[in-house]
Parts: structure tokens; C-alpha cells; sequence
């Protein structure tokens, strides 16, 4: 089993809805949590970052974090065709320079005019 | 501001030769910078860490020898891939942890590798 499980996807929704991203882990140990977003053949961008429990909204972006039940989400609302893309969750123990990052697979967003 | 460059974007070379990839920290210095390796459709598996004027640590089934980490000054990190083979094509992407931001990781734009 992977430490970090996510749904690859393809998730297609209409240009307007919401898109409902989400990652389980396994690992208690991590305290930081964040988002990105890759374009083909691009660098992942970073959208998100939270540590621990909670909320956090950004524009049209809205991370959760439930370490109780080893669950994250990333909501997008009024997407838009521009945010076709690949999203990745990634997760990590501590904020040493050093400290590695764990990724989930990725998920392939579609957004259809 | 936290912007990560790489080169070459993209390089195609002949089985047997080795490929050189550049990653500079533009606007920070970066004491930790990392290497990753990422297929069609796959996430980002990480290679090694490289660290500032010391060896790189290499994760488990990464061959040393045959990816050449140097982290020789705080903006810039190399990856060779010596003695490339069609197996070692791939998007390679790197990253910088900026100590401004909290160690924060910055990706760069990948560079797509080609051995024929």
C-alpha cells in the first residue's frame, strides 16, 4: 500500500462546477500538506499549503485537512478551463530544508467549456 | 518571487553518451535542492537529495554512478546522466527548498530527456 493514495482520475466536470480533489495517507507523521498543479509537460506550481488540521481558502481554492481520519481536499469553485491539469497532493513530517516530500499519483483534471 | 530554472528544457542524445541538466535558484539560495524523476502519467518519484557542498543522498534503486549529483554553490544543482540508455528517458524536474519561505520547495519546468 502506498503512503499517500490518490485517485488518478480522469475527473471531467462542466466549466462553473466544483471540483472536489481528495488524498488518504497512511502516516501519522506528517503535519504539512500541500497542493500542486502541473501542466503537461511543466514544473508542478504550488497552489496550497497547510499544516495540520483545518481550513484554508485562497481565492477559488479551498484546502482541508482532517489528520484524525488521514484525509485532505482541495476544492476548486467557478472552475475554469484553464484549470485542466493534473493536481497533486504531497505531504511531509517537517519544514527541515531537508525533509522529503511524499506525493500522491495525481489527479487528471478536465474542465469543459 | 521563488523561481527555479532548468537546463536545457528539452535534450535528445545517442545511447552511450552522457546528458548534463542545470538547476538554478534564481532569486534564493538554496542550501537543499532535490531531483526528481517523473514518467507518462505518474507522479513525481524523488531520485536524491542534494545538499550544498556535500555528497548527495540517493534514494533506495538510485544508482549513484550512473546520476551524477554535484551541488557545488547555493543557487546551482547538476544532474549527469552518464552513460545514457533508452530506459533513462524521462522528465527529470528538480527543486529548491528556500530557508526564506520555510523551506518551501520550487519546482523547476522539467527537462524532458530522449536517448535514442
Amino acid at each position: 500500500q502506498k503512503e499517500v493514495e490518490q485517485d488518478p482520475g480522469p475527473l471531467s466536470v462542466p466549466e462553473g462546477a466544483i471540483v472536489s480533489l481528495n488524498c488518504t495517507y497512511s502516516n501519522s507523521a506528517f503535519q504539512y500538506f500541500m497542493w500542486y498543479r502541473q501542466y503537461s509537460r511543466k514544473g508542478p506550481e504550488l497552489l496550497m499549503y497547510t499544516y495540520s488540521s483545518g481550513n484554508k481558502e485562497d481565492g477559488r481554492f479551498t484546502a482541508q485537512v482532517d489528520k484524525s481520519s488521514k484525509y485532505i481536499s482541495l476544492f476548486i469553485r467557478d472552475s475554469q478551463p484553464s484549470d485542466s491539469a493534473t493536481y497533486l497532493c504531497a505531504m511531509s513530517a517537517s519544514k527541515a530544508a531537508g525533509n522529503k516530500l511524499t506525493f500522491g499519483g495525481g489527479t487528471r483534471v478536465l474542465v469543459k467549456p | 518571487g521563488a523561481v527555479v530554472s532548468q537546463h536545457p528544457s528539452w535534450v535528445i542524445c545517442k545511447s552511450g553518451t552522457s546528458v548534463k541538466i542545470e538547476c538554478r535558484s534564481l532569486d534564493f539560495q538554496a542550501t537543499t535542492m532535490f531531483w526528481y524523476r517523473q514518467f507518462p502519467k505518474q507522479s513525481l518519484m524523488l531520485m536524491a537529495t542534494s545538499n550544498e557542498g556535500s555528497k548527495a543522498t540517493y534514494e533506495q534503486g538510485v544508482e549513484k554512478d550512473k546520476f551524477l549529483i554535484n551541488h557545488a554553490s547555493l543557487t546551482l544543482s547538476t544532474l549527469t546522466v552518464t552513460s545514457a540508455h533508452p530506459e533513462d528517458s524521462s522528465f527529470y524536474i528538480c527543486s529548491a527548498a528556500d530557508p526564506g519561505r520555510y523551506n518551501e520547495q520550487f519546482f523547476g519546468p522539467g527537462t524532458r530527456l530522449t536517448v535514442l
